[in-house]
């Protein structure tokens, strides 16, 4: 089946500093991903939609200057959240299809923990 | 705009019975429902994809309904076991095209005691 791999799992950082989340389809190309943010006890809230080669789409009340996106290859997108500060602490889940709507659902990677210390 | 509900918000049951988690949209005009599961700290796993012109889909010990007409869909889980507690999520997808969005619930948070 479709695998969305999503590096690291967890990360700790100081405030002030940058991170990096990678999300890789292992078996399947995706010309679209998504990345969400999900609070303690809530949903998941969809922060912006990953294009390969070109520029990503934001969710109104996402800064773009600080949640970098980064969709080089049909199969690798990165998140950065850049200057991080503590209140950016949460969990962040991309996701992706691996083929026709009508046949497959979109497919999640296992998510990362932030904290920013 | 699409708002997803879904009742009740925590479930508590003993191991064995049988249960029915409930998913509410407001926009009838979806492309597909999918069921997903979240353990604690993990990311999502799907578990039933419904497209629009389907009326339901099994897996297991797991039963999910769609009435497109009245907005909602239900995800039945049989003979229930400790190992289903987890929280479970539906989304609906508004159209086929890729780059179309998931819009979620809130989530069930099901305990399933031994």
């Amino acid at each position: 089946g479709a695998v969305v791999s999503q590096h690291p799992s967890r990360v700790i950082c100081k405030s002030g500093t940058s991170v990096k989340i990678e999300c890789r389809s292992l078996d399947f190309q995706a010309t679209t991903m998504f990345w969400y943010r999900q609070f303690p006890k809530q949903s998941l809230m969809l922060m912006a939609t990953s294009n390969e080669g070109s520029k990503a789409t934001y969710e109104q009340g996402v800064e773009k200057d600080k949640f970098l996106i980064n969709h080089a290859s049909l199969t690798l997108s990165t998140l950065t959240v850049t200057s991080a500060h503590p209140e950016d602490s949460s969990f962040y889940i991309c996701s992706a299809q691996r083929g026709p709507g009508r046949i497959y659902g979109y497919t999640f990677g296992s998510g990362t923990r932030l904290t920013v210390v | 705009k699409q708002e997803v509900t879904q009742i009740p918000a925590a479930l508590s049951v003993p191991e064995g019975e049988n249960l029915v988690l409930n998913c509410s949209f407001t926009d009838s005009a979806i492309y597909n429902l999918q069921w997903f599961r979240q353990d604690p700290g993990k990311g999502l796993t799907s578990l039933l994809l419904i497209q629009s012109s389907q009326r339901e889909q099994t897996s297991g010990r797991l039963n999910a309904s769609l009435d497109k007409s009245s907005g909602r869909s239900t995800l039945y889980i049989a003979a229930s076991q400790p190992g289903d507690s987890a929280t479970y999520l539906c989304a609906v997808r508004r159209v086929e095209t890729s780059g179309s969005r998931l819009t979620f619930g809130e989530g069930t948070q099901l305990t399933v005691n031994p």
